[in-house]
């Protein structure tokens, strides 16, 4: 099955700071979603791609369909406090077989200092 | 608001014992689904379902079983079979699996089994 790497695996930043995290796979999707979890809750859909090329920003967060539809990378400027948690990404491929399958990066645990 | 509830939120039971997880949706969603998510880890699928009174494995369905009565409804039971069953469960929904669409998460069930 398809496999995403997602990194980094964590990250600690000041406030104010931009920050990037990205996620490949040597499998192709259709769609690419970042999804943000605080802690204690369910995951939150941020932002969905669903082409190839695809730049899309919601507020503070800017994601980006990679063109070999192989990765998406998901940037945040000015971080806050709020900005806490665990951002997942996932990839979304049809199957050939009247579905479409989800696959999850293990996530990126991201920690704002004041 | 339509969204998926998850009840209970916090869950404690012996060892030994049966459990069932509650998740219900009013999304008029055609697939459900149910993850498990462990400290560090990613989501890992238990069991998905595309319709009411059909469902699927997923990836670690061993010690678990589920119902699909109701479209709304997706109940997830950890048998006294599941060797580690102490984690977080998110309940999730989408149009359906044949429609390239995100997933929409609960906000999870914490079950501590002692």
């Amino acid at each position: 099955g398809q496999q995403l790497n997602q990194s980094p695996q964590s990250m600690f930043i000041q406030e104010g700071e931009d920050v990037s995290m990205n996620c490949t796979s040597s499998s192709i999707f259709n769609t690419w979603l970042w999804y943000k979890q605080d802690p204690g809750e369910g995951p939150v859909l941020l932002i969905a791609l669903y082409k190839a090329g695809e730049l899309t920003s919601n507020g503070r967060l800017t994601a980006q369909f990679g063109i070999t539809r192989k990765d998406s990378f998901l940037n945040i400027s000015a971080s806050i406090p709020s900005d806490v948690g665990i951002y997942f990404c996932a990839g979304q491929l049809y199957s050939g077989a009247g579905s479409y399958q989800l696959t999850f990066g293990k996530g990126t645990k991201l920690s704002v200092i004041p | 608001d339509g969204g998926i509830t998850q009840s209970p939120k916090y869950l404690f039971r012996k060892e030994g014992q049966n459990v069932t997880l509650s998740c219900e949706q009013n999304l008029n969603h055609d697939a459900m689904y149910w993850y498990r998510q462990d400290p560090g880890q990613g989501l890992r699928l238990i069991y998905y379902s595309q319709i009411v009174n059909d469902f699927q494995k997923g990836d670690i369905a061993e010690g678990y079983s589920v119902s699909r009565e109701k479209k709304e409804s997706f109940p997830l039971t950890v048998t006294s079979a599941q060797k580690n069953p102490t984690a977080f469960y998110l309940c999730a929904s989408s149009r359906g699996a044949t429609y390239n669409s995100p997933l929409h998460f609960g906000n999870g069930t914490r079950l501590t089994v002692t």
